[in-house]
């Protein structure tokens, strides 16, 4: 199975800050890879699909990028609504598997 | 949009069926997903089916226990979770791939439905 590795676990920000966070893949996995938000209570949007493509209504503030084996999903400007869970997830090969998550914190 | 059903509370060893209806689009386009949520925890896949319900694949976890199926006539997506277990607990999340292929990532969720496995 693909290991999906995700850091940090938490992450402490303020509004307006960029925040960055990451995730690397145990092998290749080309760059089928996607970044979802989670609120409390809620379902996770998807914010990023193939690394670094912006899903339809997500605001601009989102970005997605790879360097080898570690993808990286940048928040500028940080504001109120982003403060959640992330999780990165690989749909390279079954099974399909998630990063352990990063929740940003205020 | 997807609304599941089914969740409830259940011993040890019990099974539960849980549904999912899909609306506003072609249903029959699409591969599917469930994917569960313990209480506190991360988000794990648990089983995927093609759009013609020809393939299907599940979990380690869940293997041989659980058994994804759907009816396109129906636009519906359909678990059956046999010897449940307390570990199986949850929210379970019904989920749609995108239209790249040869797979994509899970652009619409669920609200999710929830299981709980106690005695």
């Amino acid at each position: 199975d693909i290991q999906m590795t995700q850091s940090p676990s938490t992450l402490s920000a303020s509004v307006g800050d960029t925040v960055t966070f990451t995730c690397r893949a145990s092998e290749s996995i080309t760059n089928s890879l996607a970044w979802y938000q989670q609120k409390p209570g809620k379902a996770p949007k998807l914010l990023i699909y193939k690394a670094s493509s912006l899903e339809t209504g997500v605001p601009s503030r989102f970005s997605g990028s790879k360097a080898g084996a570690e993808f990286t999903l940048t928040i500028s400007s940080l504001q109120p609504d982003d403060f959640a869970s992330y999780y990165c997830q690989q749909y390279q090969s079954f099974p399909w598997t998630f990063g352990e998550g990063t929740k940003v914190e205020i | 949009q997807l609304v599941e059903s089914g969740g409830d509370l259940v011993q040890p060893g019990g099974s539960l069926r849980l549904s999912c209806a899909a609306s506003g689009f072609t249903f029959n386009f699409y591969e599917m997903n469930w994917v569960r949520q313990a209480p506190g925890k991360g988000l794990e896949w648990v089983s995927y089916i093609s759009s013609d319900g020809n393939n299907v694949y599940h979990a380690d976890s869940v293997r041989g226990r659980f058994t994804i199926s759907r009816d396109n006539a129906k636009n519906s997506l359909f678990l059956q979770l046999n010897s449940l277990r307390v570990e199986d607990s949850g929210v379970y999340y019904c989920v749609r791939e995108g239209e790249l292929t040869p797979h994509d990532a899970f652009d619409i969720w669920g609200q999710g439905t929830v299981v709980t496995v106690s005695s």
